[in-house]
């Protein structure tokens, strides 16, 4: 079955540190590969996705390359802000069963100023 | 709505009492999902509405755990005879359709049940 693995936190970072959270997918098909965050007091949101190999997914300053020969989706910030503070939930949807998505464990970020 | 709304935003609940949730999805959006996310754990899958289709019912834990999707808009989650092992976040999801490639999934911001 779907399986996604995340990097163990919490991980704490002093601000304008360099983020990576590591993420390894075991998936039948072709999945879509996703980043999800979660704020404090808030819901899921999407971060960023991407739907097929060497495929980058980008935003708010954050990317992930869909790498297929690692079965990979590390997630990158090259300087982190207070406001970065989140759980960070990496996730895949399987192609050929696409009911539902499988998420890692959450990994908790904290920035220090 | 803009976004997807879940009711309440907080319940606390004996053990033994039934509770029920509900999720308004975004408007226009066919499919809709419930997980649950336990102190600590990641998110578990529990229910998937697609349409008018059968509902994906393979992520509910026990019998005690049903829901419904009226009109195919609104859902309900009930948990009848609560445990405390049921405390939890139950989010809510929604997207434009079955088609996971490039269809964004959308999060209500979650009923945390605390049954005590």
């Amino acid at each position: 079955g779907n399986s996604v693995t995340q990097m163990e936190g919490p991980v704490t970072l002093s601000e304008e540190a360099f983020l990576t959270i590591n993420c390894t997918y075991t998936a039948t098909g072709y999945p879509s590969l996703f980043w999800y965050v979660q704020y404090p007091g808030e819901g899921l949101q999407l971060l960023l996705k991407a739907t097929k190999a060497d495929d980058k997914g980008s935003n708010k300053g954050f990317e992930a390359t869909y790498r297929k020969e690692t079965t990979s989706f590390h997630l990158e910030k090259g300087s982190v802000q207070v406001s970065d503070s989140a759980v960070y939930f990496c996730a895949l949807s399987d192609g050929s069963s696409a009911r539902q998505l499988t998420f890692g464990s959450g990994t908790q970020l904290t920035v220090l100023p | 709505g803009a976004g997807v709304s879940q009711s309440p935003s907080n319940k606390v609940t004996e053990k033994g009492k039934d509770v029920e949730l509900r999720c308004d999805p975004i408007s226009g959006h066919t499919a809709l999902y419930w997980y649950r996310q336990s102190l600590g754990q990641g998110l578990e899958f529990l229910i998937y509405f697609q349409g008018n289709s059968a509902p994906d019912k393979s992520g509910l834990p026990s019998d005690r755990f049903s829901a419904e999707r009226t009109g195919g808009s609104v859902s309900t989650l009930t948990i009848q005879r609560t445990q405390q092992e049921d405390s939890a976040v139950y989010l809510c999801a929604s997207s434009l359709g079955d088609r996971w490639s490039g269809n964004t999934i959308y999060f209500g911001e979650g009923s945390w049940l605390t049954v005590v």
